[in-house]
């Protein structure tokens, strides 16, 4: 069964310093996104991607934030000048359309912890 | 600013009997809801989901009802397996479906014991 792949599980960094998590959604979907979940709290929408440009994003989603997909299978999540409070599981996810009827699938998701 | 709430934080049940998590939403354009189950570093699995234009969908074990009038939905697990202790998300897709996020609510721990 096709699934979304993320790498690496687990990623520490310094504070200030830039990371690139990385995803491989289901080779037939359209639509991708990125999703996080600080420790103990919800998981929070961050940014939806289709047809090589960002369609919507949160408030989370700010100059420090930004996404790509260079090749026809990676989808990257940038985080620039990282923040203590960036700290969290980051999810990406895929799905063959938007909206409604429409279910997304979510990879394993990166463990990201700011120091 | 919850516009998905699940105020149980937890839920123990028996093996064998029926586990009922519940989901309360505020926005009256949301249309279409989705059940996630997590493990602990996992990522969220998709386990059902159920438009607004139905009051229950059902698989295997595990049914959705939604009433929206009451903007609440509830999933249904009989019988209930040690296996399916877990954290679940309730999930709704934003504004109409014009949209394309979900909007996820706190979850509910569910411990099944044996």
């Amino acid at each position: 069964e096709p699934e979304v792949t993320q790498t690496p599980s687990h990623q520490v960094t310094q504070m200030g310093q830039e990371v690139i998590l990385r995803c491989v959604p289901i080779s037939n979907h359209l639509y991708f996104y990125w999703y996080r979940q600080i420790l103990g709290q919800k998981v929070e929408f961050l940014v939806s991607f289709y047809n090589n440009e960002i369609s919507e994003k949160s408030e989370i989603f700010d100059d420090q934030f930004s996404v790509e997909r260079p090749d026809g299978s990676n989808f990257t999540l940038k985080i620039r000048s990282t923040k203590l409070e960036d700290s969290a599981m980051y999810f990406c996810a895929s799905s063959e359309a938007r909206g409604e009827g429409k279910t997304q699938y979510f990879g394993p998701g990166t463990r990201l912890l700011v120091l | 600013d919850q516009q998905v709430k699940q105020n149980s934080p937890s839920l123990s049940v028996q093996e064998g009997r029926i586990s009922i998590l519940n989901c309360d939403y505020t926005n009256s354009m949301f249309d279409y809801f989705l059940w996630y189950k997590k493990y602990p570093a996992e990522g969220p699995t998709f386990l059902i989901s159920i438009s607004s234009i139905k009051d229950k969908n059902e698989d295997g074990r595990f049914t959705v009802f939604l009433n929206k009038s009451a903007k609440h939905l509830s999933l249904h697990i009989v019988p209930s397996q040690p296996g399916d202790s877990a954290v679940y998300f309730c999930a709704a897709i934003g504004y109409g479906g014009s949209q394309g996020n979900l909007i996820f609510g706190k979850g509910t721990k569910l411990s099944v014991k044996p």
